[in-house]
């Protein structure tokens, strides 16, 4: 079965500082992997995918991640926070068979300090 | 504009009591879902409806019921045999769960909780 484990539940970070939140993910085929990031008390927004295209994902917000398949991580990057950013992120594994279900990680929040 | 809509925002239920949770949605997308989250957990899938007329359990479907009469709504009742229900509910949409790695589009949420 595919799962994700996000490695910190809680990162800080001051504004202009980069920003690396760490997943790695379980899956016994090459996955389909998201960043979701959810705003308070919002609905989730897609930040970012990947497809077995290519391996460094740009999404939106100057946010990217990138896959390593021998390390099994995907982790999520921004080379300088902004106020906007501190939300919570959510790590996401697609399963290929059946229902094709998302599993969703626990989350990380990111809090950005002036 | 083009969305999901939730309501209410919050909701309060009694012991005992029914309540229910509406989803709407006018993307003209097939696929609809209900998820949980709980603080510091990750989503949680209730039910989902892949078409009108048809809808399946997820993980957590005991203590709750679901209808797909129309294309666009996608209401969640939580019944009073739900002895847990105060978490964060979202309904998300696709427009067709078998393509394949498309996203979730999402509603604001409702959060539900005990008198």
């Amino acid at each position: 079965a595919q799962s994700v484990t996000q490695l910190d539940s809680h990162v800080s970070v001051s504004e202009g500082t980069p920003v690396l939140l760490r997943c790695n993910y379980s899956s016994s085929y090459s996955p389909s992997l998201f960043w979701y990031v959810q705003h308070p008390n919002k609905g989730l927004q897609l930040l970012l995918k990947y497809t077995s295209a290519a391996t460094l994902v740009k999404g939106i917000n100057g946010f990217e991640a990138e896959f390593k398949k021998s390390e099994t991580s995907f982790h999520l990057t921004k080379p300088s926070a902004h106020m906007s950013d501190a939300a919570e992120y959510f790590c996401v594994v697609r399963g290929n068979t059946g229902f094709q279900k998302l599993v969703f990680g626990t989350g990380t929040r990111l809090l950005v300090s002036p | 504009d083009g969305g999901i809509t939730q309501s209410p925002k919050y909701l309060f239920r009694k012991e005992g009591q029914n309540v229910t949770l509406s989803c709407e949605q006018n993307l003209n997308h097939d696929a609809m879902y209900w998820y949980r989250q709980d603080p510091g957990q990750g989503l949680r899938l209730i039910y989902y409806s892949q078409i009108v007329n048809d809808f399946q359990k997820g993980d957590i479907a005991e203590g709750y019921s679901v209808s797909r009469e129309k294309k666009e709504s996608f209401p969640l009742t939580v019944t009073s045999a739900q002895k847990n229900p105060t978490a964060f509910y979202l309904c998300a949409s696709t427009p067709s769960q078998w393509r394949g790695n498309e996203k979730l589009f999402f509603g604001s949420g409702t959060q539900l909780s005990v008198l």
